[in-house]
């Protein structure tokens, strides 16, 4: 139990369905992120929010919306997916030190999506 | 841009034998290095970190050295468990815009057979 939870674990989902993903973290950090793990590639860093405000897109496709309501909780909308979008969609906070210094990212246990 | 790599996978040894999971990395900064498991069915679980040269991170028997001359952080363990099976992610963080940003090597499949 790392602090991180996402719901749901799993999700089908058709290519014409609307569905979202939630993420919420227990810890008491201000940085929270989204990634993609798909088969056989790297995790790839898709979005991050420091303090509510997204600071990175990472070339992500509009059929993905994030929206951080607040530090704890962090939301992935998904519409009009493709198979090829079916992955492990893992969430991760941290905690920003005002000094700058790196520190460590928290991951919850994924939402595994399938996309027919 | 920053990258790793790591050891190819899939990795099956047998209980209490030594392992060994190498990675190498390439940044243009200093970055802090990390060792994530993931076991089956599960997110990522921060395994250890070395946040300067020389440090060694250790956890659960697993150790890894920050070594800056030869930009390596491997994994070792001197005698692993079954328990041990899972796929085991090197990374490296970056600052971006005050979020730390993670750069991950492509994971190797480690399996321990009793």
């Amino acid at each position: 139990e790392t602090g991180v939870t996402q719901t749901p674990r799993h999700l089908v989902m058709g290519m014409t369905n609307k569905k979202s993903l939630k993420c919420e973290q227990h810890l008491g950090h201000n940085a929270m992120y989204w990634y993609k793990q798909s088969a056989k590639k790297p995790l790839e860093l898709m979005f991050v929010y420091n303090f509510k405000e997204q600071t990175e897109n990472n070339s992500v496709p509009s059929r993905f919306s994030p929206e951080c309501p607040n530090s704890s909780h962090l939301f992935l909308h998904l519409h009009t997916l493709q198979p090829e979008d079916s992955a492990l969609y893992l969430c991760a906070s941290s905690q920003i030190p005002s000094s700058g210094r790196k520190h460590t990212q928290y991951f919850g246990p994924g939402t595994r999506l399938t996309v027919l | 841009g920053d990258s790793v790599t790591q050891m190819e996978g899939p990795v099956t040894l047998s209980e209490e034998a030594f392992l060994t999971i190498n990675c190498t990395y390439t940044a243009t900064g200093y970055p802090s290095l990390f060792w994530y498991v993931q076991y089956p069915g599960e997110g990522l679980q921060l395994l250890l970190k070395a946040t300067k040269a020389d440090d060694k991170g250790s956890n659960k028997g697993f150790e890894a050295t920050y070594r800056k001359e030869t930009t390596s952080f491997h994994l070792e363990k001197g005698s692993v468990q079954v328990s041990d099976s899972a796929v085991y992610f090197c990374a490296l963080s970056d600052l971006v815009q005050g979020a730390q940003k993670l750069v991950f090597g492509q994971g190797t499949r480690l399996t321990i057979n009793p």
